[in-house]
């Protein structure tokens, strides 16, 4: 069974600071990796992709991928209440699938 | 990024009747479909994968006869809950692909349909 393991959370931050969501897999041999942002009762939305170490920036985004350690984050700078959601790492498992697996997401919540 | 329009977005049913729900991606042609559902306060689970002209695969624990799944365009994939009862009440969302796999194929889901049965 392939995992993709998140801390569901809450993750509580004040506003302006930056939030660190994590995602560890279990599959060495995955290549892409994707974050989504959930709003509840709302479908998910794509807000990154990776598939090389090190970090990918996209405005206040950065996803960082570690494959020797199995893991992906997604950094969130100046964090605004409006970045509050579930956020859901998918990773593309090895072996030739092309189901993702979804980890089951973390919820952050950014306060005033 | 690609846009996935779903149809109905809310629908409320008498327990016993069928529902269709329909998936289109709008600026793309969509190889891969997949159908999802989503309980409250849960994560995602998915229940399908189609490919356009074949057969849906089914996840484990899904009944394909309850769940009835049509790709038959590059654009267009359907989703018939027949004979739905309240433990059918979810919200489904739908996802879409261009490619069939690998580096770069992100998927993009639908606005979800949330499926009330009476």
């Amino acid at each position: 069974q392939k995992e993709v393991e998140q801390n569901s959370g809450p993750l509580s931050v004040p506003e302006g600071a930056i939030a660190s969501l994590n995602c560890t897999y279990s599959d060495r041999g995955s290549q892409s990796f994707f974050w989504y942002r959930q709003y509840s009762g709302k479908s998910p939305e794509l807000i990154m992709s990776i598939y090389s170490n090190g970090d990918k920036e996209d405005g206040r985004f950065t996803a960082q991928l570690n494959k020797a350690s199995q893991y992906v984050s997604l950094l969130i700078r100046d964090s605004q209440p409006s970045d509050s959601a579930t956020y859901l790492c998918a990773v593309y498992p090895s072996g030739g699938s092309y189901i993702p697996t979804f980890g089951r997401g973390t919820s952050l919540i950014v306060h005033p | 990024g690609a846009v996935v329009s779903q149809h109905p977005s809310r629908v409320i049913c008498k327990s016993g009747t069928s529902v269709k729900i329909e998936c289109r991606s709008l600026d793309f042609q969509a190889t891969t479909m997949f159908w999802y559902r989503q309980f409250p306060k849960k994560s995602l689970m998915l229940m399908a994968t189609s490919n356009e002209g074949s057969k849906a695969t089914y996840e484990q624990g899904v009944e394909k006869d309850k769940f009835l799944i049509n790709h038959a365009s590059l654009t267009l994939s359907t989703l018939t809950v027949t004979s739905a009862h309240p433990e059918d009440s979810s919200f489904y969302i739908c996802s879409a692909r261009e490619g069939l796999a690998g580096v770069g194929d992100e998927q993009f889901f639908g606005p979800g349909t949330r499926l009330t049965v009476l």
